[in-house]
């Protein structure tokens, strides 16, 4: 069946990068385009963009462009999210989604000096 | 970019009650909206799709109408494992959530 497998918590220090990594399995990777979604602790679901995973192009929204990047790793079926100078406001859950209403199970960033 | 509202912010309901959450668009999104429901910890899970299409696995109880910019989830009897958050969203022009409509057991 359809699998979205996430990355591990992470805890950095305001300034650091950070990459999560979000495993695919049971359909062909570039079939489906991969969509991230931010979550900050107690807010709702902010949609952050996506990858078309078969030419590698990735779409920013507007509050999402400069410090953050979509990447992928086909040949792994999985597709990355790199923040640069994390900021405290970059504390939430990080998921990973295609279409079809597949979600991986999110990842947690905790910003804190 | 198109807002989406979602209305109530917090729903209070009794367990066998008929709920009615509602979301509304800034513009025409064509019917392109999903409703997820939330769980608390949990990702997000697809109740909805297309605004009317019930997901597999999803209980016969939740329901999605509407057209143009207005669009609404029903829960026909509401059961306690239905608390939750529920997101209503477009993707008729990129991603955009609702802020969420809260539901609670009164």
């Amino acid at each position: 069946q359809i699998q979205l497998v996430q990355s591990g918590p992470e805890l950095k220090k305001p300034g650091e990068s950070v990459k999560i990594s979000c495993k695919a399995s049971g359909y062909t990777f570039t079939d489906y385009a991969m969509h991230w979604v931010k979550q900050a602790p107690g807010k709702g679901l902010k949609w952050m963009g996506w990858i078309n995973t078969y030419t590698g192009k990735p779409t920013y929204a507007d509050d999402f462009k400069g410090r953050f990047v979509f990447s992928l790793e086909a040949s792994a079926s999985t597709a990355n999210l790199q923040i640069s100078n994390l900021k405290n406001e970059d504390t939430a859950t990080y998921f990973c989604a295609s279409p079809g209403g597949y979600w991986g199970q999110g990842v947690m960033v905790t910003v804190s000096s | 970019d198109i807002q989406m509202t979602q209305s109530p912010p917090v729903l209070s309901a009794s367990v066998g009650d008929r709920v009615t959450l509602s979301c509304k668009a800034s513009q025409n999104i064509n019917k392109n909206l999903d409703w997820y429901q939330q769980k608390h910890g949990e990702a997000p899970k697809l109740l909805i799709y297309y605004t009317n299409n019930l997901q597999t696995g999803i209980p016969s109880r939740f329901s999605g109408s509407g057209s143009g910019t207005d669009y609404t989830l029903t829960i026909s009897s509401l059961q306690p494992e239905d608390v939750a958050t529920y997101y209503c969203y477009q993707y008729n022009s990129g991603w955009t959530f609702g802020g969420g409509t809260k539901l609670e057991l009164k």
